[in-house]
């Protein structure tokens, strides 16, 4: 069946460090790809999406780009925020699998 | 607008008790979804309601859970009797059509079974 393979956390960065968070993907079919993400006490949130090959989702500084030929949808940031402190989990539809969850700590 | 709220936000208990989880969607949003990550895992489905009527309830790990949406608003979740690897936090999900890329979600339940 579908799955999500996440990179596991959990993940350290200085403010204005460069972050990417992999996510690989094993799907039949075309799937869309989410990327959500889950503040402290809050629920998960849709941070941005890609629905068909090469399409690149972006959302708050965040970029993602629907890889089909590596199957890929990595997370990146230019240069994060304390505020960018949270949870990550990548996922894809229709039968929203998601991945395991990264967290990410930003050290002002 | 008020967003999804779940109660109660952490809940301890012992194994073989039974607790009740609970689910208010977002005001007209026809479709509630219940969600479930075990220790730190991936966020698994777990069932998906369309008004009051289980539109797919594939992922209930067991008979143990029951799930019911009387009315077609809030939802509750009913885990008789708990065991040690119910533990996880309990999400719920709404959204007004029937599409997984439109789903806003609660905080989250906390169940703790000990």
């Amino acid at each position: 069946g579908d799955s999500v393979t996440q990179m596991e956390g959990p993940v350290t960065l200085s403010e204005e460090a460069f972050l990417t968070i992999n996510c690989t993907y094993t799907a039949t079919g075309y799937p869309s790809l989410f990327w959500y993400v889950q503040y402290p006490g809050e629920g998960l949130q849709l941070l941005l999406k890609a629905t068909k090959a090469d399409d690149k989702g972006s959302n708050k500084g965040f970029e993602a780009t629907y890889r089909k030929e590596t199957t890929s949808f990595h997370l990146e940031k230019g240069s994060v925020q304390v505020s960018d402190s949270a949870v990550y989990f990548c996922a894809l539809s229709p039968d929203m699998r998601f991945g395991a969850g990264t967290r990410l700590t930003v050290k002002p | 607008e008020a967003g999804v709220t779940q109660f109660p936000s952490h809940s301890v208990i012992e194994k073989g008790q039974t607790v009740t989880l609970r689910c208010d969607p977002i005001s007209g949003h026809d479709n509630l979804y219940w969600y479930r990550r075990v220790m730190g895992k991936e966020i698994k489905f777990l069932l998906h309601f369309v008004k009051e009527s289980k539109q797919d309830e594939s992922g209930m790990p067991n008979n143990r859970f029951l799930a019911e949406r009387t009315g077609g608003t809030y939802s509750t979740l009913k885990v008789q009797p708990a065991e040690l690897e119910d533990s996880g936090v309990y999400f719920c999900a709404s959204s007004q059509v029937s599409s997984y890329n439109e789903q806003f979600f609660g905080p989250g339940t906390r169940l703790t079974v000990l």
